[in-house]
C-alpha cells in the first residue's frame, strides 16, 4: 500500500496562474481533506469531501476548488494563484469523520506563488 | 469551537519521560481529543485519541481527567527521533479541524 499520494512534491507559479493539485488513496476511504500548513503554524483546512462525488468547504476554502470524481482522487485547483497561497499543502483521508477517526496524510505539496 | 493551548516548546533529553499538556477549556459533549506529531517536511502521523479517562497505545498515553477541560499526552523514555512537533486537536464536525501551533519538542542526548 502506498498510502496517500500527493502530486506534484514543488511548484512554482507565476500569479495568475492556475494548476491542479492530485491527491491518491488506496485505502479505499471514504473521506478525504486538503490542508494548508504556513510557516510556524498548524495546519488549516480547506476542503473536505465525505464521498465520491461530494465536496465541502472547510476553514479557508476562498480562492480553491476541489473535486472527487472517482472515490481514490481528490484534486485541488487553484484558478488564479497570489502570494498569498504560498504554503505547504497536505491532502489526507480517513474511514470516518475526523473527529473520531485517524487521519492519514500525505507527504505535502511545497507551492511557491511568485 | 473548542480552541486548544499547548505550550510553544519544550525541551528534554533522551530517556526522559515526556508530558505534552494541551488545555481545550470549551471542549464540547461530542468531541475527541487527538494527537498527531510532524516531523520536519513531513504529513503529521497520528499518534493517539481519547474521549475519556486513559488511553494508551505501544507509543504512547493520553490522560485525560474527568472536566475534560485538558489532557496530557505522555511519551515514555523518549529518544533523539522523538524530535517533532506534537498537535493537540480537539473536533466535532468538519469545519471545526483546526490544528493549533503545536509544541515542538527537541530530544537532546
Amino acid at each position: 500500500n502506498a498510502g496517500v499520494t500527493q502530486t506534484p512534491k514543488f511548484r512554482v507559479l507565476k500569479t495568475g496562474q492556475s494548476m491542479t493539485l492530485l491527491c491518491a488513496q488506496d485505502m479505499n476511504h471514504e473521506y478525504m481533506y486538503w490542508y494548508r500548513q504556513d510557516p510556524g503554524m498548524g495546519l488549516r483546512l480547506i476542503h473536505y469531501s465525505v464521498g465520491e462525488g461530494t465536496t465541502a468547504k472547510g476553514e479557508v476554502p476562498d480562492g480553491y476548488n476541489v473535486s472527487r470524481l472517482k472515490k481514490q482522487n481528490f484534486l485541488l485547483g487553484l484558478e488564479s494563484a497570489a502570494p498569498s497561497q504560498t504554503s505547504v499543502y497536505f491532502c489526507a483521508s480517513s474511514w470516518a469523520e475526523a473527529s473520531t477517526d485517524t487521519q492519514y496524510f500525505g507527504p505535502g505539496t511545497r507551492l511557491t506563488v511568485l | 469551537l473548542a480552541k486548544t493551548t499547548q505550550p510553544i516548546s519544550m525541551d528534554s533529553y533522551e530517556g526522559q519521560e515526556v508530558n505534552i499538556t494541551c488545555s481545550h477549556n470549551n471542549i464540547a459533549t461530542n468531541d475527541y481529543i487527538t494527537w498527531y506529531q510532524q516531523f520536519p517536511s513531513q504529513g503529521p502521523r497520528f499518534i493517539i485519541q481519547g474521549y475519556k479517562t486513559k488511553v494508551t497505545n505501544e507509543v504512547a498515553s493520553l490522560f485525560i481527567p474527568a472536566d475534560r477541560k485538558s489532557s496530557t499526552l505522555s511519551l515514555p523514555r523518549v529518544s533523539l527521533s522523538d524530535t517533532a512537533v506534537y498537535y493537540c486537536l480537539v473536533v466535532a464536525g468538519f469545519q471545526k479541524l483546526v490544528f493549533g501551533t503545536g509544541t515542538r519538542l527537541l530530544v537532546s542526548p
